[in-house]
C-alpha cells in the first residue's frame, strides 16, 4: 500500500537558519507529491507539488525535489522566519481520490 | 464562497451526546472529503463524497459515525454517542472533480468530549 514517512517533530530553529524536513514513500507506480503547512488554529494549505521525478516544487522561499532513485521528497529552505512556525505534512497521490499523509513536523522558529 | 468553510469551528460536547459538523465546500467542487487530525496522529481518512455519493466509506472507524451530502454541496459528519477518544480536529476538503488535486482544506473543527 501507499505511505508517506517523514521526520518525527519537533523541530526548533532560530531566525535565518537552513531547514530540512525528510520526507520518503513508498507507492505502486509514480505518486504526485505535496507539502501541505498548517498554521495554529487554521486547516491545511498546499506548500508545494511536483508531479514527476526530478521536478522541483517551489513556493515562498521552500523547495522540494521529488527523487525517484531515492523515493523521496524532502523540504527545505534557506532561512527560516518566525512566520514559518507550522506544521508540515508530506502527502502522497497515486492516482485514487485519497491523498496518503505523513504524521506531520512541528517547526518552531525562535528569533 | 472563497474556501471551505466548516462549522462549527469548536465544538465541547459530553460524552454520550451526538454531534453534527457541518462542511461547505468551495463552489463548483464536485469531490469533497472527512479527515480526522488526532494529536500526535497526522490525518487519518474518513470519507470521500463524489456528488452526493460515498463510493469509499471504509476510512470512517465505527458505526456511530455517518456522513451525508445533499445537493452536491454541503456535507454533514455526525457522530452518534459520543466517546472521549472521538476528541479531534476533524477537517473537511473539497476538489474540483473526482481524485482531482489539491485538496481544499477548512480550518477545522476542534471537537472535544468530556
Amino acid at each position: 500500500g501507499n505511505s508517506v514517512t517523514q521526520m518525527e517533530g519537533p523541530v526548533t530553529l532560530s531566525e535565518e537558519a537552513f531547514l530540512t524536513i525528510n520526507c520518503t514513500y513508498t507507492a505502486t507506480g509514480y505518486p504526485s507529491l505535496f507539502w501541505y503547512v498548517q498554521y495554529p488554529g487554521e486547516g491545511l494549505q498546499l506548500l508545494l507539488k511536483a508531479t514527476k521525478a526530478d521536478d522541483k516544487g517551489s513556493n515562498k522561499g521552500f523547495e522540494a525535489t521529488y527523487r525517484k532513485e531515492t523515493t523521496s521528497f524532502h523540504l527545505e529552505k534557506g532561512s527560516v522566519q518566525v512566520s514559518d512556525s507550522a506544521v508540515y505534512f508530506c502527502a502522497s497521490w497515486a492516482g485514487s481520490y485519497q491523498l496518503t499523509f505523513g504524521k506531520g513536523t512541528k517547526l518552531s522558529v525562535i528569533p | 464562497g472563497a474556501g471551505v468553510s466548516q462549522s462549527p469551528s469548536n465544538k465541547v460536547t459530553e460524552k454520550g451526546k451526538d454531534v453534527e459538523l457541518r462542511c461547505d465546500p468551495i463552489s463548483g467542487h464536485t469531490a469533497l472529503y472527512w479527515y480526522r487530525q488526532s494529536l500526535g496522529q497526522g490525518l487519518e481518512f474518513l470519507i470521500y463524497f463524489q456528488g452526493n455519493s460515498a463510493p469509499d466509506k471504509s476510512g470512517l472507524p465505527s458505526d456511530r459515525f455517518s456522513a451525508e451530502r445533499t445537493g452536491g454541496s454541503v456535507s454533514t459528519l455526525t457522530i452518534q454517542r459520543t466517546q472521549q477518544e472521538d476528541s479531534a480536529v476533524y477537517l473537511c476538503a473539497s476538489s474540483q472533480n473526482q481524485g482531482g488535486q489539491p485538496q481544499h482544506f477548512g480550518d477545522g473543527t476542534r471537537l472535544s468530549i468530556l
